[in-house]
């Protein structure tokens, strides 16, 4: 079983929608990082958290520390939002989960 | 701001050659990291580097070396060439401290194919 793992693998939505992207892991961590990998490859930080919540414009990112899992929103998501969407747990080393691949279509 | 430079971009090799992929980056981190991202799996830790002259190994270091001479620049090296390292290749740096964690900074990625 992985360490790290993210639901679903795949979404599809219509510009506009609310949505969701899960991530549960099995270690003890200091942080957690959500990331953003465009089509062209380049990886983005979007935000690393250790409680709570926090938020950057229409994304959200939150953590439940007792339960092992975190929730990345993107609220009224837009075609620029397609890309993938990956957890990291931070261990002291990164363990890294295979992604969530957002495609938004107009 | 450059950020974390890498290069080549793109890049074939055949089997059993060799070559070196850059990576610097210009923020003055001290720790840097060299990962590889497989189809359909996670990004994987080859080495890491806590500061300069300093390197370890992470998950999958075969077939890999590395050196950090400079704060800057964390270079790394593939001197037997083989199809499973196919790959693309991401280094990253951080101003990671101690009990303090720290956004990680990414290349733009080397993609390689051995064949």
């Amino acid at each position: 079983k992985n360490e790290v793992e993210q639901s679903p693998q795949n979404l599809t939505a219509q510009e506009g929608e609310f949505i969701t992207i899960n991530c549960s892991y099995s270690v003890g961590i200091s942080a957690l990082h959500w990331l953003q990998q465009h089509p062209g490859g380049g990886i983005v930080s979007l935000f690393m958290l250790s409680s709570g919540k926090k938020k950057h414009g229409r994304l959200i990112a939150t953590i439940n520390i007792q339960e092992k899992h975190s929730s990345l929103h993107i609220t009224a998501s837009h075609p620029r939002d397609s890309a993938v969407y990956i957890c990291a747990v931070d261990t002291d080393k990164l363990i890294f989960g295979t992604g969530t691949r957002l495609q938004v279509f107009p | 701001n450059a950020g974390v430079t890498q290069t080549p971009k793109f890049r074939i090799l055949k089997i059993g050659q060799s070559m070196t992929l850059q990576c610097a980056q210009d923020m003055n981190h001290n720790y840097m990291y060299w990962y590889r991202q497989d189809p359909g799996m996670g990004l994987k830790l080859i080495y890491y580097s806590v500061g300069a002259g300093i390197t370890d190994k992470g998950e999958v270091p075969n077939g890999y070396n590395v050196s950090r001479s400079t704060t800057e620049d964390f270079p790394l090296r593939l001197e037997l060439a083989a199809p499973s390292q196919t790959s693309v290749y991401f280094c990253a740096s951080s101003n990671r401290q101690y009990h303090s964690n720290q956004p990680q900074h990414f290349g733009d990625g080397t993609r390689l194919s051995i064949l």
